[in-house]
């Protein structure tokens, strides 16, 4: 089956310095959507970044991540991290083709980002 | 209005009692899907509906089941809670039926069964 394998389970940073969450996959869709997913104490998890393309830099919000399908890896990064990015994060990829179907996540990596 | 609702927020169960969760959106999305979530493990597709067919999951094909009454509502149900179910309950819709489509989460269902 597929799998998604995010390494830190808590990533500690100081404000203002960069932060980087590792995602690789396993699948066996042939094309695949990528998502890095959000979630702030207390809350719904929210989508953040989203691919479907190779090599393709994707950014919001100051964060960005890249799909090479090369290494099967999504990694997160973001050149400045604020005390308002304190989250859970999770990576999670679904098959692109027509037909519904659900997520496949990681386990999250926890960011706490401090003054 | 990009807002997932689920009820209640906190459930307390006993063991061998059915549980009935509940999850609204009110985007018009095409899918609706439940996710298990519980400590250190990431979270679990249970099932979806996709319009009105209901998909579940291989592994956990017996233990729940869902219906979709209209667009807007979906529940999950417990016929005999064992206290292997208690978990965080996540509630998700989306547009279409790609797998490519951002999937909107609800809050959670935190189901605690004694």
């Amino acid at each position: 089956g597929d799998s998604v394998t995010q390494t830190e389970g808590l990533v500690t940073v100081t404000e203002g310095l960069p932060v980087k969450l590792n995602c690789t996959y396993q699948t066996t869709y042939l094309t695949i959507a990528f998502f890095w997913y959000v979630q702030y104490l207390n809350e719904a998890p929210q989508v953040l970044l989203r691919s479907s393309t190779d090599n393709k830099r994707t950014e919001h919000q100051g964060f960005h991540a890249t799909l090479h399908k090369s290494s099967s890896s999504f990694h997160l990064q973001k050149s400045s991290a604020q005390l308002s990015d304190s989250a859970l994060y999770y990576c999670a990829l679904s098959g692109s083709n027509n037909y519904a179907q659900g997520l496949t996540f990681g386990l999250g990596t926890r960011v706490s980002v401090f003054p | 209005d990009t807002t997932v609702k689920q009820n209640p927020r906190y459930k307390l169960a006993r063991v061998g009692k059915p549980v009935n969760l509940i999850c609204s959106q009110t985007m018009n999305h095409d899918t609706m899907y439940w996710y298990q979530k519980k400590p250190n493990q990431a979270p679990k597709l249970l099932l979806f509906y996709y319009d009105k067919i209901l998909n579940r999951e291989a592994d956990t094909f017996e233990k729940f089941q869902s219906s979709r009454p209209n667009n807007s509502f979906c529940s999950l149900y417990i016929g005999s809670a064992g206290l292997e179910y208690s978990a965080m309950y996540l509630c998700a819709s989306s547009r279409g039926g790609g797998g490519s489509y951002e999937q909107y989460f609800g809050p959670g269902t935190r189901l605690t069964v004694l």
